[in-house]
């Protein structure tokens, strides 16, 4: 009963690296989205993918790039890890159309950029 | 667009309190409603929903009312444990379009034995 899965749970960047958070789900699900928890400002959606093979723009999209590798895997990339971006990520699914379903969340991963 | 306004905490509660932590949204359409609970270094857990008006979704014996007429969805619980102790999110749904959710800002609980 994975659900779903981020790697990894922690990292420390220096401004200006890249990075990649990896996101899997074994749901079966169809939507994945990433979110950013900052303290105050509760959960802001960054990326989604409605289903594999399209992604769109959320709240907060800028300084990031995503992935739809296939059905399973939904990837978030930082081209240029700036200290705006320490943060909690949070990577989701649901089911296509399931917003009566609500989502499942992975664990997070912590970001601090130095 | 889209946003969820929730009271600001930390609320403090002796252990067999009662609980309400408010909730209210602005919405343009009919959106679903949700709770979700985060327990400390964990994700985001789906507590309980409504998806219509007047609905009351209940869950571990906290409850919510879709209240349209005063666009709410406060969240209560008649006798709260230590381990209730979290963060709790209000968040809605459209139900279209994109279908992601709109989360209000937290409010942390802190119950003391």
């Amino acid at each position: 009963n994975a659900g779903v899965t981020q790697t990894p749970k922690f990292q420390v960047l220096k401004t200006g690296q890249s990075m990649t958070l990896q996101c899997a789900q074994d749901m079966n699900h169809n939507s994945m989205y990433w979110y950013r928890q900052d303290p105050g400002m509760g959960l802001r959606l960054i990326y989604y993918s409605a289903s594999e093979g399209t992604t769109d723009k959320g709240e907060v999209p800028n300084g990031y790039n995503v992935s739809r590798l296939n059905k399973r895997e939904f990837s978030l990339r930082l081209e240029s890890a700036a200290p705006s971006q320490t943060s909690v990520y949070f990577c989701a699914s649901s089911e296509e159309g399931s917003a009566n379903y609500g989502y499942t969340f992975g664990s997070g991963t912590r970001l601090t950029v130095v | 667009g889209d946003s969820v306004t929730q009271m600001e905490g930390p609320v403090t509660l002796s252990e067999e309190a009662f609980l309400t932590i408010n909730c209210t949204y602005t919405a343009t359409g009919y959106p679903s409603l949700f709770w979700y609970v985060q327990y400390p270094g964990e994700g985001l857990q789906l507590l309980l929903k409504a998806t219509k008006a007047d609905d009351k979704g209940s869950n571990k014996g906290f409850e919510a009312t879709y209240r349209k007429e005063t666009t709410s969805f406060h969240l209560e619980k008649g006798s709260v444990q230590v381990s209730d102790s979290a963060v709790y999110f209000c968040a809605l749904s459209e139900g279209t379009g994109r279908r992601a959710l709109t989360f209000g800002s937290g409010t942390r609980l802190q119950v003391q034995p």
